[in-house]
Protein backbone atom coordinates (compact mmCIF):
# COMPACT_ATOMS: atom_id res chain seq x y z
CA UNK A 1 0.00 0.00 0.00
CA UNK A 2 0.61 3.78 -0.62
CA UNK A 3 3.43 4.99 2.24
CA UNK A 4 3.36 8.40 4.13
CA UNK A 5 3.50 10.95 0.91
CA UNK A 6 4.58 14.83 1.36
CA UNK A 7 4.50 17.85 -1.19
CA UNK A 8 6.38 19.69 -2.56
CA UNK A 9 9.64 17.93 -1.95
CA UNK A 10 11.87 20.94 -2.26
CA UNK A 11 10.26 24.45 -1.75
CA UNK A 12 12.43 27.27 -1.98
CA UNK A 13 11.36 30.51 -0.66
CA UNK A 14 11.84 34.24 -0.12
CA UNK A 15 12.06 35.76 3.47
CA UNK A 16 8.94 36.94 4.62
CA UNK A 17 6.40 34.82 2.19
CA UNK A 18 4.28 32.34 4.06
CA UNK A 19 4.22 28.75 2.99
CA UNK A 20 2.72 25.95 2.58
CA UNK A 21 3.52 22.27 3.64
CA UNK A 22 1.01 19.13 2.28
CA UNK A 23 1.36 15.57 4.33
CA UNK A 24 -1.11 12.92 3.44
CA UNK A 25 -0.68 9.74 5.67
CA UNK A 26 -1.14 6.17 5.45
CA UNK A 27 -4.95 5.40 5.15
CA UNK A 28 -6.60 4.47 8.56
CA UNK A 29 -3.72 6.25 10.89
CA UNK A 30 -5.26 8.17 13.58
CA UNK A 31 -2.03 9.99 14.46
CA UNK A 32 -0.39 12.50 12.94
CA UNK A 33 3.08 13.83 13.79
CA UNK A 34 5.04 16.73 12.28
CA UNK A 35 8.64 17.30 12.76
CA UNK A 36 11.64 19.87 11.73
CA UNK A 37 15.14 18.63 11.21
CA UNK A 38 17.83 20.72 10.76
CA UNK A 39 21.20 20.23 8.95
CA UNK A 40 23.02 17.54 11.70
CA UNK A 41 20.42 17.45 13.84
CA UNK A 42 18.04 15.08 14.98
CA UNK A 43 14.28 15.75 14.74
CA UNK A 44 12.19 18.15 16.65
CA UNK A 45 8.77 17.59 17.72
CA UNK A 46 6.47 20.21 16.24
CA UNK A 47 3.01 18.98 16.85
CA UNK A 48 0.65 15.93 16.66
CA UNK A 49 -2.97 14.88 15.57
CA UNK A 50 -5.06 12.12 16.96
CA UNK A 51 -8.32 11.53 15.60
CA UNK A 52 -11.02 14.36 16.82
CA UNK A 53 -9.31 15.67 19.92
CA UNK A 54 -7.43 18.59 20.02
CA UNK A 55 -4.10 18.97 18.83
CA UNK A 56 -1.18 19.06 20.67
CA UNK A 57 0.59 22.20 19.64
CA UNK A 58 3.46 22.45 22.22
CA UNK A 59 6.29 21.90 19.95
CA UNK A 60 5.06 25.16 17.56
CA UNK A 61 8.26 27.35 17.91
CA UNK A 62 6.41 30.29 17.41
CA UNK A 63 3.14 31.63 16.13
CA UNK A 64 4.16 32.15 13.05
CA UNK A 65 3.58 28.55 12.44
CA UNK A 66 0.35 26.34 12.14
CA UNK A 67 -1.03 23.05 11.05
CA UNK A 68 -4.48 21.77 10.27
CA UNK A 69 -5.65 18.47 9.54
CA UNK A 70 -8.85 18.44 7.75
CA UNK A 71 -11.22 15.15 7.76
CA UNK A 72 -8.89 13.27 9.61
CA UNK A 73 -6.87 12.85 7.13
CA UNK A 74 -4.61 14.91 4.81
CA UNK A 75 -2.44 17.31 6.93
CA UNK A 76 -1.17 21.03 6.17
CA UNK A 77 2.22 22.93 8.01
CA UNK A 78 1.87 26.64 7.11
CA UNK A 79 4.37 28.93 8.16
CA UNK A 80 3.66 32.45 7.57
CA UNK A 81 5.83 35.23 7.34
CA UNK A 82 9.05 32.81 7.07
CA UNK A 83 12.72 33.67 7.96
CA UNK A 84 15.81 32.21 7.61
CA UNK A 85 16.10 29.97 10.63
CA UNK A 86 12.96 28.25 9.22
CA UNK A 87 15.19 26.11 6.52
CA UNK A 88 15.07 22.83 7.20
CA UNK A 89 13.36 19.86 6.24
CA UNK A 90 9.73 19.01 7.69
CA UNK A 91 8.72 15.74 8.26
CA UNK A 92 5.54 14.32 8.52
CA UNK A 93 4.65 10.17 10.27
CA UNK A 94 1.61 8.65 11.06
CA UNK A 95 1.00 6.00 13.18
CA UNK A 96 -2.64 3.58 13.68
CA UNK A 97 -2.11 4.83 17.03
CA UNK A 98 -0.61 7.21 19.44
CA UNK A 99 1.41 5.89 22.91
CA UNK A 100 4.48 3.85 23.04
CA UNK A 101 5.32 1.49 21.09
CA UNK A 102 4.07 2.33 18.19
CA UNK A 103 5.29 2.38 14.91
CA UNK A 104 5.81 5.35 12.75
CA UNK A 105 6.34 5.59 9.82
CA UNK A 106 7.77 8.69 8.05
CA UNK A 107 7.36 10.73 4.66
CA UNK A 108 10.09 11.93 2.55
CA UNK A 109 10.17 15.15 3.85
CA UNK A 110 9.74 18.57 2.35
CA UNK A 111 13.13 20.51 2.01
CA UNK A 112 12.44 24.20 2.61
CA UNK A 113 14.96 27.00 2.09
CA UNK A 114 14.33 30.11 3.05
CA UNK A 115 16.63 32.63 0.74
CA UNK B 1 13.58 17.97 29.29
CA UNK B 2 14.34 14.75 28.15
CA UNK B 3 17.29 14.56 26.14
CA UNK B 4 18.86 11.63 24.13
CA UNK B 5 22.47 12.10 23.32
CA UNK B 6 23.77 10.12 21.20
CA UNK B 7 27.84 9.13 20.24
CA UNK B 8 30.24 9.39 18.46
CA UNK B 9 28.07 11.71 16.22
CA UNK B 10 30.53 10.93 12.48
CA UNK B 11 31.89 7.07 12.12
CA UNK B 12 33.63 6.03 8.91
CA UNK B 13 35.18 2.86 9.01
CA UNK B 14 36.27 0.05 6.40
CA UNK B 15 34.27 -2.36 5.54
CA UNK B 16 34.18 -5.52 7.82
CA UNK B 17 34.96 -3.98 11.16
CA UNK B 18 32.85 -3.73 13.87
CA UNK B 19 31.26 -0.88 15.35
CA UNK B 20 28.95 0.28 18.57
CA UNK B 21 26.72 3.51 18.51
CA UNK B 22 25.79 4.70 22.28
CA UNK B 23 22.33 6.52 22.82
CA UNK B 24 22.29 8.04 26.49
CA UNK B 25 19.99 9.71 28.69
CA UNK B 26 19.51 10.81 32.05
CA UNK B 27 15.41 10.24 31.62
CA UNK B 28 13.71 6.46 32.04
CA UNK B 29 11.94 5.98 28.70
CA UNK B 30 9.28 3.21 28.48
CA UNK B 31 10.72 2.21 25.29
CA UNK B 32 13.48 3.18 23.14
CA UNK B 33 13.76 3.19 19.25
CA UNK B 34 16.15 2.88 16.67
CA UNK B 35 15.83 4.21 13.33
CA UNK B 36 18.08 4.71 10.31
CA UNK B 37 17.78 7.56 7.81
CA UNK B 38 18.98 7.98 4.10
CA UNK B 39 19.63 10.96 2.37
CA UNK B 40 16.22 12.52 0.83
CA UNK B 41 14.28 10.01 2.70
CA UNK B 42 12.19 9.99 6.27
CA UNK B 43 13.80 7.92 9.09
CA UNK B 44 12.95 3.87 8.98
CA UNK B 45 12.19 1.76 12.38
CA UNK B 46 14.99 -0.65 12.78
CA UNK B 47 13.50 -1.87 15.93
CA UNK B 48 11.68 -1.02 19.49
CA UNK B 49 13.04 -2.08 22.89
CA UNK B 50 11.03 -1.92 26.29
CA UNK B 51 12.01 -3.78 28.96
CA UNK B 52 15.27 -3.42 30.61
CA UNK B 53 18.55 -5.50 29.82
CA UNK B 54 16.80 -6.49 26.54
CA UNK B 55 18.55 -7.76 23.59
CA UNK B 56 17.83 -7.69 20.20
CA UNK B 57 19.41 -8.90 17.49
CA UNK B 58 18.47 -8.19 13.43
CA UNK B 59 20.52 -9.64 11.28
CA UNK B 60 24.14 -8.42 11.82
CA UNK B 61 22.76 -5.03 14.02
CA UNK B 62 22.44 -6.03 17.48
CA UNK B 63 20.59 -3.63 20.07
CA UNK B 64 20.52 -3.63 23.69
CA UNK B 65 18.21 -1.52 26.00
CA UNK B 66 19.97 -0.81 29.78
CA UNK B 67 18.49 -2.01 32.56
CA UNK B 68 17.61 1.49 34.37
CA UNK B 69 16.04 1.83 30.28
CA UNK B 70 18.14 5.34 30.49
CA UNK B 71 20.19 3.98 27.58
CA UNK B 72 21.14 1.94 24.48
CA UNK B 73 23.32 0.64 22.55
CA UNK B 74 23.32 -0.19 18.16
CA UNK B 75 26.29 -2.82 17.51
CA UNK B 76 27.02 -3.66 14.04
CA UNK B 77 28.86 -6.71 13.05
CA UNK B 78 31.22 -6.95 9.85
CA UNK B 79 29.72 -3.58 8.72
CA UNK B 80 28.85 -3.61 4.70
CA UNK B 81 28.40 -0.24 2.57
CA UNK B 82 24.90 -0.34 2.25
CA UNK B 83 24.77 0.26 6.25
CA UNK B 84 25.86 3.26 5.54
CA UNK B 85 23.30 5.85 6.61
CA UNK B 86 21.61 8.51 9.63
CA UNK B 87 20.80 6.42 12.77
CA UNK B 88 18.90 8.26 15.37
CA UNK B 89 17.95 6.38 18.80
CA UNK B 90 14.04 7.84 20.12
CA UNK B 91 12.58 7.22 23.45
CA UNK B 92 9.10 7.37 24.17
CA UNK B 93 7.16 7.39 27.99
CA UNK B 94 4.14 5.16 28.66
CA UNK B 95 0.69 6.69 27.77
CA UNK B 96 2.79 9.32 25.49
CA UNK B 97 3.06 10.33 22.32
CA UNK B 98 5.82 12.90 22.25
CA UNK B 99 8.81 11.15 20.61
CA UNK B 100 12.39 12.14 21.70
CA UNK B 101 14.90 12.13 19.14
CA UNK B 102 18.15 12.22 19.62
CA UNK B 103 20.79 14.25 17.32
CA UNK B 104 22.26 10.77 15.17
CA UNK B 105 25.44 9.06 14.74
CA UNK B 106 26.17 9.32 10.70
CA UNK B 107 28.22 6.07 9.62
CA UNK B 108 29.54 5.67 6.11
CA UNK B 109 31.29 2.48 5.42
CA UNK B 110 34.16 2.45 2.99
CA UNK B 111 34.52 -0.51 0.19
Amino acid sequence: GAGVSQSPSNKVTEKGKDVELRCDPISGHTALYWYRQSLGQGLEFLIYFQGNSAPDKSGLPSDRFSAERTGGSVSTLTIQRTQQEDSAVYLCASSLRSGSKDTQYFGPGTRLTVL
Amino acid sequence: TQLLEQSPQFLSIQEGENLTVYCNSSSVFSSLQWYRQEPGEGPVLLVTVVTGGEVKKLKRLTFQFGDARKDSSLHITAAQPGDTGLYLCAGQNTGGFKTIFGAGTRLFVKA
